[in-house]
């Protein structure tokens, strides 16, 4: 099993362009989650979805949109990036409601000049 | 909302136990997580406490008073390897919305 990946692994935009970041889990679990992490930052929730064809707001989902097509893909879009976005994505799974135990990608480096 | 406060930096030596703690603000509470990320790396789950007490696995032990609205994670053995950031979470409510704290460095000493 590859677990969670995600792609890209680094990326530089300019401010106003648009991108698209892909998460992909194979482990047939329910819960998707995308966060951003700060230097020297915990991790903020974006955007999160509890099955297929849903997507909630987190802590942090201004400037962010997310489609969950399909049960193993979270897409997670920047319509017009700004310097303020630059900062480490990553993505997470878990199985159950409530499951503390969420399984992270290996993460988006993502810097917006 | 939530808010959780963790020490920034802590330091030990190789063989040592550390203690880092974990004290939260919540409007609701569905238990405390521990989570490890090594430089560059990505988190990785270390425990999970939605009752009062310690939880053992391994070298790390995890600890919740609700009461007090404080947890801590117990290293003991230190290895160099234990060198990372450490951070603790809560569920704010029903949902699957995750706060995590801001997160302790410790660093490991020979």
């Amino acid at each position: 099993n590859a677990g969670v990946t995600q792609t890209p692994k680094f990326r530089v935009l300019k401010t106003g362009q648009s991108m698209t970041l892909l998460c992909a889990q194979d482990m047939n679990h329910e819960y998707m989650y995308w966060y951003r992490q700060d230097p020297g930052m915990g991790l903020r929730l974006i955007h999160y979805s509890v099955g297929e064809g849903t997507t909630a707001k987190g802590e942090v989902p201004d400037g962010y949109n997310v489609s969950r097509l399909k049960k193993q893909n979270f897409l997670l879009g920047l319509e017009s990036a700004a310097p303020s976005q630059t900062s480490v994505y990553f993505c997470a799974s878990s199985y159950l409601e409530g499951s503390y135990e969420q399984y992270f990608g290996p993460g988006t480096r993502l810097t917006v000049t | 909302g939530q808010s959780l406060e963790q020490p920034s930096e802590v330091t030990a030596v190789e063989g040592a136990i550390v203690q880092i703690n974990c004290t939260y603000q919540t409007s609701g509470f569905y238990g405390l997580s521990w989570y490890q990320q090594h430089d560059g790396g990505a988190p990785t789950f270390l425990s999970y406490n939605g009752l009062d007490g310690l939880e053992e696995t391994g070298r790390f032990s995890s600890f919740l008073s609700r009461s007090d609205s404080y947890g801590y994670l117990l290293l003991q053995e230190l290895q160099m390897k234990d060198s990372a950031s450490y951070f603790c979470a809560v569920r704010e409510g029903y949902g699957q919305n995750f706060v995590f704290g801001p997160g302790t460095r410790l660093s490991v000493l020979p």
